[in-house]
């Protein structure tokens, strides 16, 4: 079945640091592939998205490119900061309506 | 404008007590979705609506758990005969177009 497996957490970086969190997944056909970002005490908001092969999505400095070749959606961002750490899921829309979310990764970031 | 809103935020209830979980969508969002989250993991998928059509129910665990949106906008999810493992996070989301979907913050259950 479908399926999204992401990098395990918590991760630690430094202020400015370089980050990558991995994300694969299994799916029938070309789902749109999304990323979301929870914030401490806050809910799940939309932090980028693609939904095409090579596509790159955006958001706050953060980027991630539809690979469809690996299957993957790895979310990057070349400079860290305190602001940033919270929790991201990556997230593929299997079928239309139904996402489905990986397990989160949780992101501190150290001034 | 106003996001998607849920009640109440927490609710405490003792094991085999009924509950009832609200969402309001964002006003015009015809799609809604409910979640369940445990601690540590991601949102997984319960049941979606397309306006009042139940179009997916298939991630309802058994059933005890049940959702109604009558009138196309606001939403229950009602779990009957409420069980500890029924402790978690509930999430509710609304799109209009089928992709990007806004969440609510949350319903919190304690299942005593």
């Amino acid at each position: 079945g479908d399926s999204v497996t992401q990098m395990e957490g918590p991760v630690t970086l430094s202020e400015e640091a370089c980050l990558t969190i991995n994300c694969t997944y299994t799916a029938t056909g070309y789902p749109s592939l999304f990323w979301y970002v929870q914030y401490p005490g806050e809910g799940l908001q939309l932090l980028l998205k693609a939904t095409k092969a090579d596509d790159k999505g955006s958001n706050k400095g953060f980027e991630a490119t539809y690979r469809k070749e690996t299957t993957s959606f790895h979310l990057e961002k070349g400079s860290v900061q305190v602001s940033d750490s919270a929790v991201y899921f990556c997230a593929p829309d299997t079928g239309g309506f139904k996402t489905i979310f990986g397990a989160g990764t949780r992101l501190f970031v150290k001034a | 404008g106003a996001g998607v809103s849920q009640s109440p935020r927490y609710k405490v209830t003792k094991r085999g007590q009924d509950v009832a979980l609200r969402c309001d969508p964002i006003s015009g969002h015809v799609s809604l979705y409910w979640y369940r989250q445990a601690l540590g993991q991601g949102p997984e998928f319960l049941t979606y609506f397309n306006y009042e059509a139940q179009q997916d129910k298939s991630g309802l665990p058994n059933d005890r758990f049940s959702a109604e949106r009558p009138e196309g906008s606001i939403s229950t999810l009602t779990i009957q005969r409420t069980e500890q493992r029924d402790s978690a996070m509930y999430r509710c989301a609304s799109s209009y177009s089928q992709e990007t979907q806004y969440f609510g913050p949350g319903t919190r259950l304690l299942v005593l």
